[in-house]
């Protein structure tokens, strides 16, 4: 049982370049999240789903955007990067928003 | 808005000692709140998850509490080892379906 995926593991970015975050879940949970964990910040919530063609935003959105066209996946896209978006970004599930299970990260330098 | 404070930031004590890590919450009307374990440069990984009608949750030497009254959770870690060495983070819901909010964290280092 694979849990929940994220694709890259690392990548460097150049300012201004666009880039998906890939997230795949195998649990059929409905509720996804993306999260971004900068260091003495603590988790901040970016954007979440509450199903299939339902998104909303988090917290800290500015930036970015999503799409949730099937259950299992949940892209996060960056465009026109910054260096304020140098983080390492969570994607998480839940069935009902309950327990969350979380990826194991994707470490983005934007330079 | 929820608020998730954890005391102490960091915490470093000899192996086999009892310790307890604290979490307050200001937003009492919680329907759960999950502990995490991260490693340096891992993700998080669940270890207990209290429902709001529970008082206590244990899992092996972990035992978790909840007082929503008081908008308080404690981990207790019996017997610690130096494999217990991590991250622990405390994280209650933002209401809704809006996710978690997170504390900063509890630094564990367990000295061999």
């Amino acid at each position: 049982n694979a849990g929940v995926t994220q694709t890259p593991k690392f990548r460097i970015l150049k300012i201004g370049q666009s880039m998906t975050l890939q997230c795949a879940q195998d649990m059929n949970h409905n509720y996804m999240y993306w999260y971004r964990q900068d260091p003495g910040m603590g988790l901040k919530l970016i954007y979440y789903s509450v199903g299939a063609g339902i998104t909303d935003k988090g917290e800290v959105p500015n930036g970015y955007n999503v799409s949730r066209s099937t259950t299992e996946d949940f892209p996060l896209r960056l465009e026109l990067a910054a260096p304020s978006q140098t983080s390492v970004y969570f994607c998480a599930s839940s069935y009902e928003g309950f327990e969350a299970f979380f990826g194991q990260g994707t470490r983005l330098t934007v330079v | 808005k929820q608020e998730v404070t954890q005391i102490p930031a960091a915490l470093s004590v000899p192996e086999g000692e009892n310790l307890v890590l604290n979490c307050s919450f200001t937003d009492s009307a919680i329907y759960n709140l999950q502990w995490f374990r991260q490693d340096p440069g891992k993700g998080l990984t669940s270890l207990l998850l209290i429902q709001s009608s529970q008082r206590e949750q244990t899992s092996g030497r972990l035992n978790a509490s909840l007082d929503k009254s008081s908008g308080r959770s404690t981990l207790y870690i019996a017997a610690s080892q130096p494999g217990d060495s991590a991250t622990y983070l405390c994280a209650a819901p933002g209401g809704g379906a809006d996710g978690l909010t997170f504390g900063k964290g509890t630094h564990l280092i367990i000295q061999p």
